[in-house]
């Protein structure tokens, strides 16, 4: 099965800074790559996706990168501010199967 | 409005008692899914349903049951076999099983006194 690992398992940043959370997965097959934001006491949503016929997307001030040969993918966030203080989950699938998640990153961004 | 709405929000329960968490979705959705959440193990899967009347084994499905007689309705029980019950329990929906967005309920803590 899909085994995804996730690093760093927690990030502390200044206020404006970026940040950069990578994941790495096993199964070559694996075709759909979710990022999860869960803040304190709340539920995970889902902040960006990427799939595999592209390597990059942006949203404002995040962006996930793809390399397939590799088979890692990472998120990138500009401008940090407080709010984006959360634990980020990772993920992927290949498409039949379920989402498997990385242990989750706890961002901390400091003013 | 639509959503994904987990019962109740904290749940006490004493060793050796079975305990059913409740999840209702209205998004017509007929994908589910039960996730366990363990400070620093990521979500791991128990089980999932991709249509009514079937579910599948997750990764830690020892010690829970679930059932799916309606699409909009995927409860789980926590079983007395299973040896480490207490944790935060999230169920998901998407509209099917895969390459589509998840959406979770607000989670279930369990404790067992």
């Amino acid at each position: 099965g899909e085994n995804v690992e996730q690093h760093p398992s927690t990030l502390s940043v200044q206020e404006g800074d970026s940040a950069v959370i990578k994941c790495t997965y096993s199964d070559s097959a694996s075709n759909y790559f979710p990022w999860y934001k869960q803040e304190l006491g709340k539920r995970p949503q889902l902040i960006i996706d990427i799939r595999s016929n592209v390597g990059e997307k942006k949203d404002q001030r995040i962006a996930v990168t793809l390399n397939k040969t590799a088979k890692h993918f990472s998120l990138h966030i500009t401008e940090t501010q407080p709010e984006d203080s959360a634990v980020y989950f990772c993920a992927a699938t290949a498409g039949y199967s379920t989402l498997t998640f990385g242990k989750g990153t706890m961002l901390l961004v400091s003013p | 409005d639509g959503g994904i709405t987990q019962s109740p929000k904290y749940l006490f329960r004493k060793e050796g008692q079975n305990v059913t968490l409740s999840c209702e979705q209205n998004l017509n959705h007929d994908a589910m899914y039960w996730y366990r959440q363990d400070p620093g193990q990521g979500l791991r899967l128990i089980y999932y349903s991709q249509i009514v009347n079937d579910f599948q084994k997750g990764d830690i499905a020892e010690g829970y049951s679930v059932s799916r007689e309606k699409k909009e309705s995927f409860p789980l029980t926590v079983t007395s076999a299973q040896k480490n019950p207490t944790a935060f329990y999230l169920c998901a929906s998407s509209i099917r099983s895969g390459l589509a967005e998840a959406f979770f309920g607000q989670g279930t803590r369990l404790t067992v006194v």
